[in-house]
């Protein structure tokens, strides 16, 4: 059975600073999705890996893929304060998707 | 207009309560999907669908049970609510083939409480 753990679950950050939020899941996972969400919202997509060593950037994000150790992660480069948000991993095995408990940032001015 | 829709947005029962949430999608999606959202727990899956006859159950179905009327509606019904059904749910649907890094789309939730 697939499942996902974050790490951490809580980050506080300066602006300017980098740090990457860790994804490990249990078992096999066809595709490995990052969404980020602010409070009192929706989830919206980041990223959507599908194979090992996938890396995809977006701004001061960046994901990547290592299937062989069943990771992922989030680097996040340069923090600024916009950023500050949850942000949740998820793996997907036959269509079951199943959600990190997410890593909650916030970034200090 | 929004892609995938869910009615009510907020609604407050009584324990015991029968109450059904609603989602909607025109995005012509296969797969459709039920999560609860509580702090510190991420999203769980309740039960996911690939069409009006194949619906699964996700990680934690006991107390829910769900209905694909069509492939654009999904309700997730709480038959008997208890306030530890208390929860933020969302919908999700994504397409069932795949062909490239395709997502799943959510709707923007509805709160319910259980008093």
């Amino acid at each position: 059975e697939l499942k996902v753990e974050q790490n951490p679950l809580f980050l506080s950050m300066q602006e300017g600073k980098n740090y990457t939020i860790y994804c490990n899941y249990s078992t096999t996972s066809d595709r490995l999705y990052w969404y980020r969400q602010d409070p009192g919202k929706s989830l919206e997509s980041l990223f959507v890996l599908l194979s090992n060593g996938a890396v995809k950037q977006e701004g001061r994000l960046m994901a990547s893929l290592d299937t062989k150790a069943r990771l992922s992660t989030l680097h996040i480069t340069a923090a600024v304060h916009d950023l500050s948000a949850t942000y949740f991993c998820a793996g997907d095995r036959d269509d079951k998707i199943i959600f990190g408990k997410g890593t909650r940032l916030h970034i200090l001015p | 207009d929004a892609d995938v829709t869910q009615t009510p947005r907020n609604r407050i029962t009584k324990t015991g309560k029968r109450i059904m949430l609603e989602c909607s999608q025109t995005k012509g999606h296969d797969r459709m999907y039920w999560y609860r959202q509580d702090p510190g727990l991420g999203l769980r899956l309740i039960y996911y669908s690939f069409d009006v006859k194949d619906i699964n159950k996700g990680e934690i179905s006991d107390g829910y049970s769900v209905s694909r009327q069509a492939q654009a509606k999904f309700s997730l019904s709480l038959e008997s609510a208890i306030p530890n059904q208390t929860a933020l749910y969302f919908c999700a649907t994504g397409p069932r083939v795949r062909l490239g890094p395709d997502t799943q789309y959510f709707g923007p939730g509805t709160r319910l409480t259980v008093l």
